[in-house]
């Protein structure tokens, strides 16, 4: 079965960070690019970033540029979100996405990150 | 990255046809034939429902179909039933690997 399961969410204070991870399995993980989506609550989803498959080119909303880093590690199927210098408009559910050929076509269970200013 | 504009809901009886529809710019819907919807009921992830504008993957009924006509693509539910009672977005690829979601739609059925 492909699944997503991501961890790392937390309560966190405005200018911390937060590394959260994904785990996927069930499928090739280094053959696919992955996405990071998050949700406000009671919002619609927002694309955050998207990493190709070796790891070695990675991009991002113009929101999230300077303070949110993707990365990947393949021998360990996982995936990677470090957030920097969080602000309470971080706060959201958090989405691990694989890339269907531009289309994103499974999601994890989501984790929960609060920002307290 | 302006979001995608979506209706705030739509309504219909079981066994009636909706459409939603999801505006965007020639930078995003008009430009690319990477328009997806995604289903959402309450606590839980979105689903894919339509990739490539009109595709269906494995397992979504044939009841639910997509279409683009310009800068606006458009899914359409046909026989409603009760468990089609959902939020939708619709997304697109907005060149240089980017995207964008609409702004959601609930879909009520009556």
């Amino acid at each position: 079965e492909v699944q997503l399961v991501e961890s790392g969410g937390d309560l966190v204070q405005a200018g911390g960070s937060l590394r959260l991870s994904c785990v996927a399995s069930g499928f090739t993980f280094s053959s696919y690019w992955m996405h990071w989506v998050r949700q406000a609550p009671g919002k619609g989803p927002v694309w955050v970033s998207r990493i190709i498959s070796d790891g070695s080119s990675a991009s991002y909303a113009d929101s999230v540029k300077g303070r949110l880093t993707t990365s990947r590690d393949n021998a360990k199927n996982t995936l990677y979100l470090q957030m920097n210098s969080l602000r309470a408009e971080d706060t959201a559910v958090y989405y691990c996405v694989r890339d269907s050929r531009y289309n994103m076509d499974v999601w994890g269970q989501g984790t929960t990150v609060t920002v307290s200013s | 990255q302006s979001a995608l504009t979506q209706p705030r809901s739509v309504s219909g009886s079981p066994g009636q046809s909706v459409t939603i529809s999801c505006t965007g710019t020639n930078s995003d819907v008009g430009g690319y034939n990477y328009v997806s919807w995604y289903q959402q009921h309450p606590g839980k992830a979105p689903k894919h429902m339509i990739y490539d504008v009109s595709k269906r993957p494995s397992g979504v009924p044939d009841r639910f179909s997509g279409s683009k006509s310009g800068n606006t693509a458009s899914l359409t539910v046909s026989g409603l039933q009760a468990e089609d009672e959902a939020d939708y977005y619709c997304c697109s690829y907005a060149g240089s690997y980017t995207w964008v979601f609409g702004g959601g739609t609930k879909l009520t059925v009556l």
